[in-house]
């Protein structure tokens, strides 16, 4: 069953530091999302991204977050300058045209010192 | 705008009895409702969810829910718990023919006694 494939499972990175979120969506998917849970806390949309361009975004998604889709199978979230803030599960989500429902990836972990 | 609420933040039942958690959502069109179960440390998994047509749907282990558009919910049930249901749930809501985002509600964790 084809799904959604997050890389790594598990970051630690400096506070002040870049970091960047890869997903592998489900082939054929054309609508891209990611999410936010920080821990114990519910999970928070972030940005949506379509044709190669953000749809829509969250207040969260400030400067430091921007998005892309640079080879046709990945769709990464880089934070340009990571804070203690930033440690959450970070979801990455697909979701193909038309479909009703979006297929999750399993998270990264982001744990910002 | 949408949104989804949950109004119990934790839950507590024992073990082989019935369970029901409640989801109440706000948004002028269909919606299509989605309930995710989420082990701790664990990504989410869908547990079930609901486009059209019966509204008492089945999901993966055991669980249903019911859509009542009169009263705006989308309550999850099972009627016998098991020790292994101890996880957080999450109500989830995205507007029907629309491209638009899920909205996930807060939470319910779900606590089992022996």
């Amino acid at each position: 069953e084809p799904e959604v494939t997050q890389t790594p499972s598990h970051q630690v990175t400096q506070m002040g530091q870049e970091v960047i979120l890869r997903c592998v969506p489900i082939s054929n998917h054309l609508y891209f999302y990611w999410y936010r849970q920080i821990l114990g806390q519910k999970v928070e949309f972030l940005v949506s991204f379509y044709n190669n361009e953000i749809s829509e975004k969250s207040e969260i998604f400030d400067d430091q977050f921007s998005v892309e889709r640079p080879d046709g199978s990945n769709f990464t979230l880089k934070i340009r300058s990571t804070k203690l803030e930033d440690s959450a599960m970070y979801f990455c989500a697909s979701r193909g045209t038309g479909g009703m429902e979006a297929f999750f990836g399993q998270g990264t972990r982001l744990t910002v010192v | 705008a949408q949104s989804v609420t949950q109004p119990d933040i934790h839950i507590t039942v024992s073990e082989g009895a019935s369970l029901e958690l409640r989801c109440n959502y706000s948004y002028g069109a269909t919606p299509y409702l989605f309930w995710y179960v989420q082990s701790p440390g664990q990504g989410l998994q869908l547990l079930l969810k609901y486009f059209s047509g019966d509204t008492l749907v089945q999901g993966i282990k055991g669980f249903e829910a019911e859509f009542k558009r009169s009263q705006s919910s989308f309550n999850l049930r099972k009627p016998s718990v098991h020790w292994s249901d101890a996880a957080e749930y999450f109500c989830a809501v995205r507007a029907a023919n629309r491209d638009d985002k899920i909205i996930f509600g807060k939470g319910t964790r779900l606590h089992i006694l022996p």
